[in-house]
């Protein structure tokens, strides 16, 4: 079946602009996670969704920073006032469940944001 | 805070050669250790999930053991060929609180395998 996807693939803004990015998970898959790379760092934990919850976003880095998923689906990251520093690929994954350490998580091809 | 830590940083070996990478990281309360593999322009892809102490899994030319009380695994490619060539992730999952979802990653290790 469809593995996850996110769009827009590649995202160029201006600093202090607004920017959405958005993820597809697997059909059926419950769980819901944001993840980011910065340049020379590595994959950096932002926030997961059980259903439309999300029980953990300690990885947010700031409030410009928000997510929402509905319909237990889509689920749309959100940057406000963009920075420089917010450059990064955004990777999104799903899993069948959440809570489930053992549940593999399957990456999307990620978001490259770069803001000028 | 946690610190997973992957070496090398990168490596490069020649084809058929094959070679291995450590990923340590807390050993305490610890749940899972995930290894993935990203190619350039790919998703990561899952290898391995490990839990036990003791642990090894395979999958094809690759293979992978754990060990949880002291705190590391490493992951073993047999024979390396140029399409192993690739990025190493290795992730952790530790109890706690509402955070079973999250996975710590290291900074991974980049393989090059020359023909």
């Amino acid at each position: 079946g469809a593995g996850v996807s996110q769009s827009p693939s590649n995202k160029v803004t201006e600093k202090g602009k607004d920017v959405e990015l958005r993820c597809d998970p697997i059909s059926g898959h419950t769980a819901l996670y944001w993840y980011r790379q910065s340049l020379g760092q590595g994959l950096e934990f932002l926030i997961y969704f059980q259903g439309n919850s999300a029980p953990d976003k300690s990885g947010l880095p700031s409030d410009r920073f928000s997510a929402e998923r509905t319909g237990g689906s889509v689920s749309t990251l959100t940057i406000q006032r963009t920075q420089q520093e917010d450059s990064a690929v955004y990777l999104c994954a799903s899993s069948f469940r959440a809570g489930v350490v053992t549940d593999t998580q399957y990456f999307g091809p990620g978001t490259r944001l770069t803001v000028l | 805070i946690l610190n997973v830590e992957q070496s090398p940083q990168s490596l490069h070996v020649q084809e058929g050669d094959s070679t291995n990478f450590t990923c340590s990281f807390p050993s305490s309360n610890f749940y899972a250790l995930h290894w993935y593999r990203w190619e350039t322009a790919k998703s990561p892809e899952a290898l391995f999930v490990m839990t036990l102490n003791g642990d090894e899994k395979k999958k094809g030319r690759i293979s992978a053991t754990l060990n949880t009380k002291e705190g590391y695994s490493y992951l073993y490619i047999k024979g390396s060929q140029p399409e192993d060539s690739a990025t190493y992730l290795c992730a952790f999952n530790n109890a706690g609180g509402t955070s079973y979802g999250k996975l710590t990653f290291g900074q991974g290790t980049i393989l090059t395998v020359h023909p």
